[in-house]
């Protein structure tokens, strides 16, 4: 079956600029997570939702990272007014449930956002 | 606050050779360690998780709780093990099962 997919895949905005990342999880998922990934460092956790509740957004940078999940699918991550340092591979992953003890989490290919 | 910690940036071995990918970690409560794989071109996969106890693809990691450790081995690198290796903990309890990874590490295998 089809795993995680994001798009764009790739993405290159002006300073300044408004950005929306999208995020298909595999169906029936509950957890859905957001990573961001700069150049030679690993994935670093932004935000996670169960079902359609943002449960955790400690990761988020700043204000100007929105994330949102309406219906419990599929999942936005907005940027606003982008700056050079929000250049990076932002990863989308999800689980089955939310249960302690962990389903795995699959990963989307990522979305690289270069911002000029 | 949870961390981990790896190292060393490349391994770079020869096909057969022993492989050690070292990792650390902190943390206060009861972790669930993982290894993540990265192949060239292909997304961030599970490789295994110190709770199933599994070897996968020849490797396989010991949680050691003393030295807050959780290095992946492999007794015979074959080529198809190149790729990037990145090591992640969560907590064990809680619904929020958040990873933090480390910067991860560039494996070579040379023929």
């Amino acid at each position: 079956g089809a795993g995680v997919s994001q798009s764009p895949r790739y993405k290159v905005a002006k300073r300044g600029q408004d950005v929306a990342l999208r995020c298909d999880p595999i169906s029936g998922h509950v957890s859905l997570f957001w990573y961001q990934q700069a150049l030679g460092q690993g994935p670093e956790f932004l935000t996670y939702f169960q079902n359609e509740a943002q449960l955790d957004k400690s990761g988020l940078p700043s204000d100007r990272f929105f994330a949102e999940r309406p219906e419990g699918s599929v999942s936005t991550l907005k940027i606003q007014r982008t700056q050079q340092e929000d250049s990076a591979v932002y990863l989308c992953a999800s689980s089955l449930s939310f249960s302690p003890g962990m389903d795995e989490q699959f990963f989307g290919p990522g979305t690289r956002l270069t911002v000029l | 606050a949870q961390r981990v910690t790896q190292p060393e940036k490349l391994l770079s071995v020869f096909k057969g050779a022993p492989v050690e990918l070292k990792c650390n970690y902190s943390y206060s409560g009861s972790p669930e360690l993982f290894w993540y794989v990265q192949y060239s071109r292909q997304r961030l996969q599970l490789l295994l998780r110190h709770i199933s106890r599994e070897s996968i693809k020849g490797f396989t990691a010991d949680l050691n709780k003393g030295e807050t450790s959780f290095h992946l081995k492999k007794p015979f690198a074959q080529e198809e093990d190149s790729a990037m290796y990145y090591c992640a903990l969560a907590p064990y309890t809680g619904a929020n099962s958040k990873l933090t990874f480390g910067k991860g590490i560039t494996l070579s295998v040379r023929p």
